[in-house]
């Protein structure tokens, strides 16, 4: 079945850091690609997505690319705040209409 | 700005008491899920609904969990009866049907059972 591997957390950086999170799926078929992103106390919200290989989605500083020769949607940020700490979920959707694998999920705690 | 809503937010409960938990998804939407979250397991999915038909509920402990969708506005899932292991924050999500369709959450019920 379908499955996404993320890096284990916390990922604890000073404000202004560069961030990686790597995340990694096997699935079949071409997969839509999600980031969800926890806050604390809050519900998951969608940070980006993409749909389709080669694709890169973006939102507030965050990047990822999907790639498909490596099954892989690392997410990306240049300069981190601390308003950024939080948890960040890597997902898919399959065939199975917009049901979501999640990764285990990799809490970023940045540090003034 | 639609958003999923769910109450009760917080709930406090003693061992062997029924909790029902409510959701109402954003109005259009057609698919309707339940996660459980605790530190020990993350996020697991529950239950998950399409057009309020319940498709997969493999998640969830069938002898004491019961997830419905009365009707197009309200999802429910109900513990009876409740056990400490419960406890969790439990998360209602709502989307349109489709692969590259993301999912929106609620803010979640934090379970304290006793």
């Amino acid at each position: 079945g379908d499955s996404v591997t993320q890096m284990e957390g916390p990922v604890t950086l000073s404000e202004e850091a560069f961030l990686t999170i790597n995340c990694t799926y096997t699935a079949t078929g071409y997969p839509s690609l999600f980031w969800y992103v926890q806050y604390p106390g809050e519900g998951l919200q969608l940070l980006l997505k993409a749909t389709k290989a080669d694709d890169k989605g973006s939102n507030k500083g965050f990047e990822a690319t999907y790639r498909k020769e490596t099954t892989s949607f690392h997410l990306e940020k240049g300069s981190v705040q601390v308003s950024d700490s939080a948890v960040y979920f890597c997902a898919l959707s399959g065939n199975a209409g917009n049901m979501l694998t999640f990764g285990g999920g990799t809490r970023l705690m940045v540090k003034p | 700005d639609a958003r999923v809503t769910q109450t009760p937010r917080d709930k406090v409960t003693e061992m062997g008491q029924e909790v029902t938990m409510r959701c109402q998804p954003i109005l259009g939407h057609n698919t309707v899920f339940w996660y459980r979250q605790t530190m020990m397991q993350g996020l697991e999915l529950l239950a998950y609904f399409r057009n309020r038909a319940p498709l997969d509920d493999s998640g969830m402990p069938k002898d004491r969990f019961s997830a419905e969708m009365p009707d197009a506005t309200l999802a429910t899932l109900k513990i009876q009866p409740s056990e400490p292991r419960d406890s969790a924050v439990y998360f209602c999500a709502s989307g349109l049907e489709a692969a590259y369709n993301e999912q929106f959450f609620g803010p979640g019920t934090r379970l304290t059972v006793l």
